[in-house]
């Protein structure tokens, strides 16, 4: 059982499109982190969410911690070639004492296109 | 500013051979983790570490070793390669904590055959 669920595993869209990607378990979370990795890279940290509700806002993406901190979204405002990439949520270890090991979900592949 | 370095980035092994994947970082992290990715299935935990002389399993350890000798220094070792064991390994930092930015390498493309 996949402890963190992503969806859509694919999206392809064309330039100026809005999307939103989905993270959601059936576990409480104390946090929520979004990484974007681009090919042939490792994954950068775009966010981290802390309390439930949360909205931040980082340019044209927008991501929300829901109220139950147990899913969260991730909006893109006009899509641009440039957010191509794999999106990846990781929540933390906390209840084994080492909230610095992340668990990953499967990711969404977004391509954008001109 | 290096940050997280791995090497090799392509590898290609027998079935049967060992190799050791390396993996350095120079923002003294306490904490660093191996991690392998493949088509549909994320990044799933191999090994960590909190600290030099402190390692543990992940999700994933069977047929894979570490040491953490060093803070710097986290390398993996395949001790007999599987054509299982065919992925892109990705080596991470970070403080210790919650809310740290996990920093990563660049991977290991690892093909067994």
């Amino acid at each position: 059982t996949q402890l963190l669920e992503q969806s859509p595993q694919f999206l392809s869209i064309q330039e100026g499109e809005n999307l939103t990607v989905y993270c959601n378990s059936s576990s409480v979370f104390s946090s929520l982190q979004w990484y974007r990795q681009e090919p042939g890279e490792g994954p950068v940290l775009l966010v981290t969410v802390v309390t439930g509700g949360e909205v931040k806002k980082l340019k044209r993406l927008t991501f929300q911690f829901g109220d139950a901190r147990k899913d969260s979204s991730l909006h893109i405002t006009a899509a641009q070639p440039g957010d191509t990439g794999l999106y990846l949520c990781a929540v933390p270890h906390a209840h084994t004492g080492t909230a610095s090991k992340l668990t990953f979900g499967t990711g969404t592949r977004l391509q954008v296109t001109l | 500013n290096a940050g997280v370095t791995q090497t090799p980035k392509f590898q290609v092994l027998k079935t049967g051979q060992s190799m050791t994947l390396q993996c350095a970082q120079d923002m003294n992290h306490e904490y660093m983790s191996w991690y392998r990715q493949d088509p549909g299935m994320g990044l799933r935990l191999i090994h960590y570490s909190v600290g030099a002389g402190i390692t543990d399993q992940g999700e994933v350890p069977n047929g894979y070793n570490v040491s953490r000798s060093t803070t710097e220094d986290f390398p993996l070792r395949l001790l007999s390669a599987a054509p299982s064991q065919t992925s892109v390994y990705f080596c991470a930092s970070s403080y210790l904590g919650g809310n740290t930015e996990a920093f990563f390498g660049q991977g290991t493309r690892l093909t067994v055959v």
